[in-house]
């Protein structure tokens, strides 16, 4: 069974640079694109970006220039780097995956437990 | 970019009742790619819906999804108090995802 797992740095100030960690346990990891989705606290969904294990990215417009997806494909990782955070970004961030092929591409099948990122000066 | 809103904003209703959950897309959009979730308090977003209208894996029969265009539907034929929850629609295009602002199904 595929789980995500995830960590990173949970309190930041204003300015600084968000890292978070997500592994891939029990899963292929080829075959698939792996997003990273934030939530503010009690508000809805919204999409930061994706890679494969090629490293072909895609990010949402309204974050590309603050926001960094790299993936380390022999162990099975994907990271996030978010930089010049300000309040506005805290929310809770979590990894999922996005099958490439078969019936269900493009929906998010599988997601890892969630990380809370409180940016406060 | 495809703007989904659903509706209502929030649904009361008792156990066993039926619920019917709304996504409009600002423009039409191919069936295959819009999906619905299901969010329990303190956890991730489950899928429940892909292509409209299918069912994804482990999702009884209680939950279904219709629609086309810009209109799509999730409904849950006998809610379960498992089911009082928030749900999303969310939609693929252009190399974006979007999601619906939700829609909270809370006990009457």
């Amino acid at each position: 069974q595929v789980q995500l797992q995830q960590w990173g740095t949970g309190l930041l100030k204003p300015s600084e640079t968000l890292s978070l960690t997500c592994a891939v346990y029990g899963g292929s990891f080829r075959g698939y694109y792996w997003s990273w989705i934030r939530q503010p606290p009690g508000k809805g969904l919204g999409w930061i970006g994706e890679i494969n294990h090629t490293g072909t990215t895609n990010y949402n417009p309204s974050l590309e220039s603050r926001v960094t997806i790299s993936v380390d494909t022999s162990n099975k990782q994907i990271f996030l780097r978010m930089s010049f955070v300000t309040a506005a970004d805290t929310a809770v961030y979590y990894c999922t995956r996005t099958p490439i092929t078969g019936n269900t591409v493009n929906v998010f099948d599988i997601w890892g437990q969630g990380t809370l990122v409180t940016v406060s000066s | 970019e495809t703007v989904l809103t659903q509706s209502p904003g929030t649904l009361s209703l008792s156990p066993g009742q039926r619920a019917t959950l709304s996504c409009r897309a600002s423009q039409s959009v191919s069936s295959t790619s819009l999906a619905w979730y299901r969010q329990k308090p303190g956890q991730p977003p489950r899928l429940l819906i892909y292509g409209a209208s299918s069912r994804a894996t482990g999702i009884p029969d209680r939950f279904s999804g219709s629609g086309s265009g810009t209109g799509f539907t999730l409904t849950i034929s006998r809610l379960e108090p498992e089911d009082f929850a928030v749900y999303y629609c969310q939609h693929y295009g252009n190399s974006l995802f979007t999601f619906g602002p939700g829609t909270r199904v809370d006990i009457k």
